[in-house]
């Protein structure tokens, strides 16, 4: 069946570092890849999306390519703030018909001043 | 732009009872999921409606069943409830063969029992 896999957290770095959440992905066939961001206490809300090879899926400076090579799709963020503090998801989902979102466990990233 | 909207936002049963989730999936999307994620997890899917028939079934309690209505809005029914259960119930709506097939999410239902 499908699945996701990401790095395990919690992550916690300072303002202004680089972020590298990792995600991989098991999957019969090309599916469409997401990200989605979780804020304490709140719901979940899309960040970014790939739906082909080599797209780049971007947003609020987070960025994913979606690399079938390596079946991965990485979330990156040049500089990171405090309010980027959450859990990230990695997701992906088949186009066409009523598709079920298949989840990674989550990745919470802490931000310290 | 509308979001998909849920009812209610918090809700607090005893062990035993029966609880009612409603979702209202964005307008003209035919499709509505829902999915439950429990504290510190990843959410997982539970059971979806295509035109208001079930058409997709994944790891829902025989004590919990749904329906989508002619308005195509759902609702998820839980019976017994179960300490276990207490987790937040997202909905999700989406239209089937649109160009955008992308599921979007609703605020969720944090669900305590106790």
């Amino acid at each position: 069946g499908n699945s996701v896999t990401q790095m395990e957290g919690p992550v916690t770095l300072s303002e202004e570092a680089f972020l590298t959440i990792n995600c991989t992905y098991t999957a019969t066939g090309y599916p469409s890849l997401f990200w989605y961001v979780q804020y304490p206490g709140e719901g979940l809300q899309l960040l970014l999306k790939a739906t082909k090879a080599d797209d780049k899926g971007s947003n609020k400076g987070f960025e994913a390519t979606y690399r079938k090579e390596t079946t991965s799709f990485h979330l990156e963020k040049g500089s990171v703030q405090v309010s980027d503090s959450a859990v990230y998801f990695c997701a992906l989902i088949f186009s066409g018909g009523y598709q079920k979102v298949t989840f990674g466990t989550g990745t919470k990233l802490q931000v310290i001043p | 732009a509308a979001g998909v909207i849920q009812s209610p936002r918090h809700l607090i049963k005893e062990k035993r009872e029966t609880a009612t989730l409603k979702c209202y999936p964005i307008p003209r999307h035919d499709t509505v999921y829902w999915y439950q994620q429990g504290p510190g997890q990843d959410p997982q899917f539970l059971i979806s409606f295509y035109e208001k028939m079930q058409s997709d079934k994944g790891s829902i309690p025989d004590r919990f069943s749904a329906q989508q209505f002619s308005d195509y809005h759902s609702e998820l029914n839980m019976s017994s409830l179960e300490l276990g259960d207490s987790a937040l119930y997202f909905c999700a709506s989406s239209l089937v063969g649109g160009d955008d097939y992308e599921q979007y999410f609703g605020p969720g239902t944090r669900l305590t029992v106790t």
